[in-house]
């Protein structure tokens, strides 16, 4: 079945760094791609996505760019912000009925 | 536009008591999905409502778990009896037939 894998956390950066948050999937089929964000004691929020191949999808600053041969949609954003700071999940279309399939959440901390 | 509204925000129960959690979808949205997110872990679909009927529920644990959507719009999820395994957050989210999906912020659930 469809599944999901992304670096380990937690990840800790100074403001204005650069980030990249690395997930790769196995999949049958051409699943959509999806980044979502959980920041502290909130609900998950659709960060951005891409629905085939070379799509890049972007956001707040935040870009991934689903790549079908190397079966990756790394998060990437050129200077992250204490705001930032959450946990963020790969997610990718499981079925046909459209139902999600996450990755394990890589935490995020931007210090000052 | 309102979004998910889940409630309670949070329920604290001892092990073989019973628990319900009820959600609100965004208006006009038929897909309805209630995710398991243990600690550290990504969230895991239990089950999925097109309208009020049930399209997937292969991961909800029937002997215990139960779900129903009545009238195709709100929908509860109950636990009976309730496992110290469960304690997780719980939930839902809502989707346009199998587009973008819309999440809640979620049920924390302590069994004791």
């Amino acid at each position: 079945g469809n599944s999901v894998t992304q670096m380990e956390g937690p990840v800790t950066l100074s403001e204005e760094a650069f980030l990249t948050i690395n997930c790769t999937y196995t999949a049958t089929g051409y699943p959509s791609l999806f980044w979502y964000v959980q920041y502290p004691g909130e609900g998950l929020q659709l960060l951005l996505k891409a629905t085939k191949a070379d799509d890049k999808g972007s956001n707040k600053g935040f870009e991934a760019t689903y790549r079908k041969e190397t079966t990756s949609f790394h998060l990437e954003k050129g200077s992250v912000q204490v705001s930032d700071s959450a946990v963020y999940f790969c997610a990718l279309t499981g079925g046909s009925q459209g139902n999600l399939i996450f990755g394990k959440g890589t935490k995020l901390s931007v210090k000052p | 536009e309102a979004g998910v509204a889940q409630s309670p925000r949070y329920k604290i129960i001892e092990k073989r008591q019973s628990v319900a959690f009820w959600c609100n979808p965004i208006s006009g949205h038929a897909t309805l999905y209630w995710y398991q997110q243990i600690l550290g872990q990504g969230p895991k679909l239990l089950i999925q409502f097109q309208n009020n009927g049930v399209v997937d529920d292969s991961q909800l644990p029937k002997d215990r778990f139960s779900a129903e959507r009545l009238k195709g719009v709100d929908s509860t999820l109950k636990i009976q009896p309730a496992k110290l395994e469960d304690s997780a957050v719980y939930l839902c989210a809502s989707s346009l037939g199998s587009y973008t999906q819309y999440f809640g912020p979620g049920t924390r659930l302590t069994v004791l």
